[in-house]
């Protein structure tokens, strides 16, 4: 059973360019959920996806977009890379049977460096 | 907003010591509390979680949390600690719709 992949996993881009990552859920899955990780920091929640729609947004600007396919796949794209957008971008997935509690399968994530 | 709190940034312990990580989150309602653990080269990987019910929580490798509402707190201990648990360990909080609020993490590293 394979669990949530991600590609790529490293990306070099330079400032204004833009990004699509993908990620891939866990088998049995529907949802899926993106997160920034920066340096010495936690995760942060930037958006998930259910049924092909997002369905609640953290705080991040509309540079940040994303896509669910109907296989539950999911992209997220940036664009206008600043600077700052360098990060680890990680991808979790987890059933909306009980959306309260489930637990989330992360993915081993994209590293994103932005010259 | 919700909000996660790690006090300890950076632990370090010998072998065979006692471990207890705080934890403690900003938010009135139902929360489920996780902590995932993150070992080096490794992705964001369940240690345990609270839902409901017993407040003592027991995950894997040895690792348990006690959730104490009345003090907003979630804090994990392991009671010997091993070189293989040298790891950053992050608590967060599911507010509903598996949107989940992590905090900063802590650095765990154990001296063999």
């Amino acid at each position: 059973d394979a669990g949530v992949t991600q590609s790529p996993t490293h990306l070099i881009k330079t400032r204004g360019q833009q990004v699509t990552l993908r990620c891939s859920p866990k088998s049995g899955h529907d949802t899926v959920s993106w997160y920034q990780q920066a340096l010495g920091q936690g995760p942060q929640f930037i958006f998930q996806y259910y049924e092909e729609e997002e369905r609640q947004r953290g705080n991040f600007p509309d540079r940040f977009s994303g896509h669910q396919f109907p296989n539950y796949s999911s992209e997220l794209n940036v664009n206008a890379l600043l600077l700052g957008d360098s990060a680890l971008y990680l991808c979790a997935s987890s059933s909306d049977g009980l959306p309260s509690t489930d637990t989330q399968y992360f993915g081993p994530g994209t590293r994103l460096t932005v010259l | 907003a919700q909000s996660v709190s790690q006090h300890n940034h950076h632990v370090i312990l010998s072998e065979a010591a006692s471990l207890e990580l705080g934890c403690n989150y900003s938010y009135g309602g139902t929360v489920n509390l996780f902590w995932y653990v993150q070992y080096p080269g490794q992705h964001l990987q369940l240690l345990l979680k609270y839902f409901s019910g017993d407040p003592l929580v027991k995950g894997i490798k040895g690792f348990e949390a006690e959730f104490i509402k009345s003090k907003f707190s979630f804090n994990l201990r392991k009671p010997s600690v091993q070189w293989s648990d040298t790891a950053e360990y992050f608590c967060a909080v599911n507010t509903g719709f598996q949107k989940l609020v992590f905090g900063t993490g802590t650095r765990l590293l154990v001296s063999p």
